[in-house]
């Protein structure tokens, strides 16, 4: 099975930035995947991680270390609308069919 | 590109009432995944669809639940009867190509239906 555990809150200043870490314990792994999650919409796509290292996008960014088993998501420049759940999700193995397994998520406030 | 589809908004019903939610996804994608989210936890894989096919419903309460995809396009999912700890977000995602595939194989998530089971 996968177990994921991030942080439950966290809250920044407008332009600072903030690092949601996630770590995992999985049986298989194929890939890390974060969502951004705002209240009562759908969960969209911000970054995939299959190798170690940074994968820089803008003002965002997520590196992954498959030997320790931790990933985290850096969010530069904050904006007041990056506030938001933030979802760490690990891909299983090929023998669970590449499954999403997702963690509580971190609600991000900003504040002004 | 006309994103995934879901009906109704949102739903209220008396346990032991039964309910349906409707998906259409992303038009071209072969993969289709029914998630149920409980408020303060990430989404949980109820049942993953490979066009009409079932490809893992291991976590599907099949004594309640079900979900079809017939003609491999749009989705149902169906409760019956409701219990209290029903109540969550269902949401519905698509993906052009099923987890076989190593790589990207982003999942695009519609705006979900929020059961309210009273």
């Amino acid at each position: 099975g996968q177990n994921i555990d991030q942080p439950t809150e966290m809250t920044a200043t407008e332009g600072a930035i903030v690092q949601i870490n996630c770590t995992y314990q999985t049986s298989g792994f194929n890939g890390l995947f974060w969502y951004q999650q705002h209240a009562g919409e759908a969960p969209t796509f911000l970054s995939y991680n299959v190798l170690d290292g940074l994968e820089e996008k803008g003002r965002f960014s997520s590196f992954l270390s498959r030997s320790k088993g931790y990933s985290y998501l850096l969010l530069k420049e904050l904006q007041m609308k990056d506030s938001a759940s933030y979802l760490c999700a690990v891909r299983g193995s090929p023998s669970n069919d590449y499954k999403l397994s997702f963690g509580a998520g971190t609600t991000v406030t900003v504040r002004a | 590109e006309a994103g995934v589809a879901q009906s109704p908004r949102y739903k209220i019903i008396e346990k032991r009432q039964s309910v349906a939610f409707w998906c259409n996804p992303i038009s071209g994608h072969a993969t289709l995944y029914w998630y149920q989210q409980i408020l303060g936890q990430g989404p949980k894989l109820l049942i993953q669809f490979q066009n009409n096919g079932v490809v893992d419903d291991s976590q599907l309460p099949k004594d309640r639940f079900s979900a079809e995809r017939l003609k491999g396009v749009d989705s149902t999912l169906k409760i019956q009867p409701a219990k209290l700890e029903d109540s969550a977000v269902y949401l519905c995602a698509s993906s052009f190509t099923g987890g076989r595939k190593l790589g990207y194989n982003e999942q695009f998530f519609g705006p979900g239906t929020r059961l309210t089971v009273l």
